[in-house]
C-alpha cells in the first residue's frame, strides 16, 4: 500500500539556519513523490516533485529535495531559511490506483528571528 | 490563468442545516478532487471525479455528504444535514491528468466551514 509517514510535527528554527523537514515513503508502484506548502488560511501549493532522473530536485523558494530509493525517504532541505517560510510541509504520494494523492501528517515549520 | 475557484471561503452554519461548498476547476483539467482537512485526520481525500464521472467516493464520511459534478467547469460538495464534527476546511483541486503519472493536483483556497 501506499503511504508516507513525516517524522516531525513541528520544526522550529531560527531565521538563517538550514532545515531539513523528514518524509519516508512506501510504495509498491512506481515511486512519484512531492513535496506541497500551505502558508496560513491558504490552500496547497506545489514545492516540488521528483519523477524520475536525478535524485535531487529543485524546487520554489530555495528548496530542494533528494530522493533515496535504499531508505525510501524524500527530506526536503534548504540552506538558509527566512520568515516568510513558517507554513505546513506535506509530503505526498500517489495512491495504491494512481487516481490521487495521499498526504503526511504534514509538518509545521516555525522560523523566528 | 484562473487557478482553481471555491465559493464560499468562509461559512458558519448551526447544526442540522443543508451546507453546500462550490467549486470550479482548472479550464481543461479532467480530473476534480474533493479533500477535507481537519487537525486530528489531516488531509483526507473525500471523492474523486474524472471527466466528470465519480470514480472513487470511498473517503466520503456517510450518507449525509453527497457531491456533484454537472459539467466540466462546476462540482459541489453537499453536507445535510450538518453537524459540528463537520467543521473542517474543504479543499477542492484539479489536475490535468492521474497524480499516478506525475501530474500536479492543483488545490483551492479551500472553503472555511464551521458548524455551530
Amino acid at each position: 500500500a501506499q503511504s508516507v509517514t513525516q517524522l516531525d510535527s513541528q520544526v522550529p528554527v531560527f531565521e538563517e539556519a538550514p532545515v531539513e523537514l523528514r518524509c519516508n515513503y512506501s510504495s509498491s508502484v512506481s515511486v512519484y513523490l512531492f513535496w506541497y506548502v500551505q502558508y496560513p488560511n491558504q490552500g496547497l501549493q506545489l514545492l516540488l516533485k521528483y519523477l524520475s532522473g536525478s535524485t535531487l530536485v529543485k524546487g520554489i523558494n530555495g528548496f530542494e529535495a533528494e530522493f533515496n530509493k535504499s531508505q525510501t525517504s524524500f527530506h526536503l532541505r534548504k540552506p538558509s531559511v527566512h520568515i516568510s517560510d513558517t507554513a505546513e510541509y506535506f509530503c505526498a504520494v500517489p495512491n495504491q490506483a494512481g487516481t490521487a494523492l495521499i498526504f503526511g501528517k504534514g509538518t509545521t515549520l516555525s522560523v523566528s528571528s | 490563468d484562473a487557478g482553481v475557484i471555491q465559493s464560499p471561503r468562509h461559512e458558519v452554519t448551526e447544526m442540522g442545516q443543508e451546507v453546500t461548498l462550490r467549486c470550479k476547476p482548472i479550464s481543461g483539467h479532467n480530473s476534480l478532487f474533493w479533500y477535507r482537512q481537519t487537525m486530528m485526520r489531516g488531509l483526507e481525500l473525500l471523492i474523486y471525479f474524472n471527466n466528470n464521472v465519480p470514480i472513487d467516493d470511498s473517503g466520503m464520511p456517510e450518507d449525509r455528504f453527497s457531491a456533484k459534478m454537472p459539467n466540466a467547469s462546476f462540482s459541489t460538495l453537499k453536507i445535510q444535514p450538518s453537524e459540528p464534527r463537520d467543521s473542517a476546511v474543504y479543499f477542492c483541486a484539479s489536475s490535468f491528468e492521474d497524480p499516478g503519472t506525475g501530474n500536479t493536483i492543483y488545490f483551492g483556497e479551500g472553503s472555511w466551514l464551521t458548524v455551530v
